[in-house]
């Protein structure tokens, strides 16, 4: 099986621009989280979708926000960028259903800088 | 904002060594879960142990949790350099099935 693969795995970008970011999860998985990991403030939660609706919300503004398509596939988009949005941005896909065990699949995630 | 701490927050041991890294979390929880993570790579999850649990073993690994005082403790046995990495626990907090909430982790070195 596939792992969750994440696009681009680098990128440069400078303040005021925007940015998406791709997530295909593992296949059969249909939920998809998002995280921001940064040397200051760690690993933390910016959402999750399953079936296409955002389920869970993290304590982000809203310049970050993201979608799920019908084949559960996710991108997720920061507008307005600024100096502290770099950092590396982790998608998980885990399997949700009588046999879930909890677990997230991480992708290698990307990183991103803004200049 | 992040559930809890580990201790400590970077650890080096020689090869064969054990190492033991402990977590602390502030709220109720549905399961706690242990990941790695290699630099500027993606996390791996390793174990995952419920509430209602109290110890759990997988390989070299064993976890522990005390939900009375709300920690738990990871210990790798007979380490390895390829060990060397970031580790890190989650917890699902009571009611949130996917939401998992990162400690700071611990920064582990095993030399060769």
């Amino acid at each position: 099986k596939a792992g969750v693969t994440q696009t681009p795995r680098y990128l440069i970008k400078t303040r005021g621009q925007q940015v998406t970011l791709s997530c295909s999860p593992i296949s059969g998985h249909r939920s998809v989280s998002w995280y921001q990991q940064t040397p200051g403030q760690g690993l933390q939660f910016l959402f999750e979708y399953f079936s296409e609706t955002q389920r869970n919300k993290g304590n982000f503004p809203g310049r970050f926000s993201g979608r799920q398509f019908s084949n559960s596939r996710s991108e997720m988009n920061v507008s307005t960028l600024e100096l502290g949005d770099s950092a590396l941005y982790l998608c998980a896909s885990s399997f949700v259903g009588a046999m879930n065990t909890g677990e997230l699949f991480f992708g290698e995630g990307s990183r991103l800088t803004v200049l | 904002s992040q559930q809890g701490e580990e201790d400590p927050q970077a650890l080096s041991i020689q090869e064969g060594e054990n190492a033991t890294m402990n977590c602390s979390y502030k709220t109720s929880i549905n399961n706690l879960q242990w990941y790695r993570q290699n630099s500027g790579r993606g996390l791996v999850h390793l174990i995952l142990i419920r509430s209602n649990e109290r110890e759990k073993h997988s390989g070299r690994l064993r976890v522990t949790l005390d939900t009375s005082k709300k920690s738990s403790s990871l210990l790798i046995t007979a380490s390895r350099a390829a060990d060397t990495a970031s580790y890190f626990c989650a917890t699902v907090p009571s009611g949130s099935a996917r939401q998992l909430t990162f400690g700071s982790g611990t920064q582990l070195t095993v030399l060769p």
